[in-house]
């Protein structure tokens, strides 16, 4: 049973630039959450979605947008890009109120 | 504002001792509170969850406590092994829909 799955692994991008990124939960999740995590600090909140909609989300200006598909794979979509959006963006997937199934990852340098 | 505080040093012990890791929090009612841990370059591994209503959960050689009064949880790792080695973070949820508020992780060390 495969997990979070997450692409690409790597990704290097220009300032001003847009990025989107990918997921796709685990087997049976419906709720797919985005985190952001800086080096050497704990991962952010940036949303969560859940039957295709935003159903909350964290404290990131709206360069940050999401998607959510029927099949519950989801996107992540960061326009206008700056230095300070380099970072690891981690996708969970979860039953609510359970433990996250976190993926390995999207490293985003902005250069 | 909401704040969760671990040990930003990392935490040496040797090979068979306890570690115990340490969670703060302030300006919040978590309903329940995770840890996870996460390898470099990694994304974070689910380890256990406790619930506001629940004082001890243990799993293998995993121990978590959870006090409320004091707004904190303490996590142990039992004969503790070289590959236990990682930073452990926690996580606290619930209050505000389900998304989960982490903190900086504390990174452990288990010397052979």
């Amino acid at each position: 049973d495969a997990g979070v799955t997450q692409s690409p692994t790597h990704l290097i991008k220009t300032r001003g630039q847009q990025v989107t990124l990918r997921c796709s939960p685990k087997s049976g999740h419906d709720t797919v959450s985005w985190y952001q995590q800086a080096l050497g600090q704990g991962p952010q909140f940036i949303f969560q979605y859940y039957e295709e909609e935003e159903r909350q989300r964290g404290n990131f200006p709206d360069r940050f947008s999401g998607h959510q598909f029927p099949n519950y794979s989801s996107e992540l979509n960061v326009n206008a890009l700056l230095l300070g959006d380099s970072a690891l963006y981690l996708c969970a997937s979860s039953p609510t109120g359970h433990g996250y199934t976190f993926g390995s990852g999207t490293r985003l340098t902005v250069v | 504002s909401q704040k969760i505080e671990q040990n930003s040093e990392a935490l040496n012990i040797q090979e068979g001792k306890t570690a115990t890791l340490t969670c703060n929090y302030t300006n919040y009612s978590p309903a329940y509170l995770q840890w996870y841990r996460q390898d470099p370059g990694r994304g974070p591994v689910f380890l256990l969850l406790i619930r506001e209503n629940e004082k001890e959960k243990r799993k293998e050689r995993l121990k978590v406590t959870f006090d409320t009064t004091l707004k904190q949880s303490l996590f142990h790792i039992t004969a503790s092994q070289p590959a236990d080695s990682a930073t452990y973070l926690c996580a606290l949820g619930g209050s505000a829909g389900n998304m989960l508020t982490f903190g900086g992780g504390t990174r452990l060390m288990v010397k052979p």
